[in-house]
C-alpha cells in the first residue's frame, strides 16, 4: 500500500461543500483509493473507492488526479452527521484485504 | 440485510485472563477481518479469514488468535491479557476480501483490562 498523507483536521460549515485531500505520491498503478470514515463511538464506514476515474455515489464524490498521486473526497453539502474521522487508504488491486489506516482527517462541521 | 454484529459490546477483564470475541458477518460474506483500535496506535490490522483459513496476519504476538467457522462467523481470542490490550476490537466483513470490494465494519467490542 502507498503511504498516504492527510491533514490532521479540517473544519466546515453546515450545508457547505467540503473537500478532503489525500496525498499518495508513491501509489502504484495497481493500488485502489478507498475512503472510509469513522463517526464517534462507531466502527469505520465505507464511503467510496476508485481506481483511475472520478467516482460518485449517494454519499460523496471522489476526484482522482490524472497522475493518481492525490485524490480529493468531496462532500457536496456537509451536515452535522458528517462530522467524523476520514481515512484515505490505498490497498493493492487483487490483494487480500489488509487495510492500513493512517491517522485520518478529523472533520468538524459547524452549525 | 443485517449488518455485521459483534458480541459482547463491552467487556472488563483482569490481567492474565483470556477473552473470546465473536463476529457475525453480513449474510453471504466469506471474508472476515479483525482490527484493534487504540488512541495511541490507531486502527491496526490483526488478521483476515476466508473460508475458514487465515489468509493474512498483522504484526501482533501469538497471544492473539482467531478462527472462522463454516458459516463464516468468526471468533478472536486473546490469551494472557495485558493492560495494553485494552482497546476497541473491530470486525469487518466483505464478499471475498479482495481490495476492490467494500469492507463493512461492526460496532466493535470495547475491552478493558484491569
Amino acid at each position: 500500500d502507498a503511504k498516504t498523507t492527510q491533514p490532521n483536521s479540517m473544519e466546515s460549515n453546515e450545508e457547505e461543500p467540503v473537500h478532503l485531500p489525500c496525498n499518495h505520491s508513491t501509489i502504484s498503478g495497481t493500488d485502489y483509493i478507498h475512503w472510509y470514515r469513522q463517526l464517534p463511538s462507531q466502527g469505520p464506514e465505507y464511503v467510496i473507492h476508485g481506481l483511475t476515474s472520478n467516482v460518485n455515489n449517494r454519499m460523496a464524490s471522489l476526484a482522482i488526479a490524472e497522475d493518481r498521486k492525490s485524490s480529493t473526497l468531496i462532500l457536496h453539502r456537509a451536515t452535522l452527521r458528517d462530522a467524523a474521522v476520514y481515512y484515505c487508504i490505498t490497498p493493492r488491486r487483487g490483494s487480500n484485504y489488509k487495510l492500513t489506516f493512517g491517522k485520518g482527517t478529523l472533520l468538524t462541521v459547524n452549525p | 440485510k443485517a449488518g455485521v454484529t459483534q458480541t459482547p459490546r463491552y467487556l472488563i477483564k483482569t490481567r492474565g485472563q483470556q477473552v473470546t470475541l465473536s463476529c457475525s458477518p453480513i449474510s453471504g460474506h466469506r471474508s472476515v477481518s479483525w482490527y484493534q483500535q487504540t488512541p495511541g496506535q490507531g486502527l491496526q490490522f490483526l488478521f483476515e479469514y476466508f473460508s475458514e483459513t487465515q489468509r493474512n496476519k498483522g504484526n501482533f504476538p501469538g497471544r492473539f488468535s482467531g478462527r472462522q467457522f463454516s458459516n463464516s462467523r468468526s471468533e478472536m481470542n486473546v490469551s494472557t491479557l495485558e493492560l495494553g490490550d485494552s482497546a476497541l476490537y473491530l470486525c469487518a466483513s466483505s464478499l471475498d476480501g479482495t481490495s476492490g470490494k467494500t469492507q463493512y465494519f461492526g460496532p466493535g467490542t470495547r475491552l478493558l483490562v484491569l
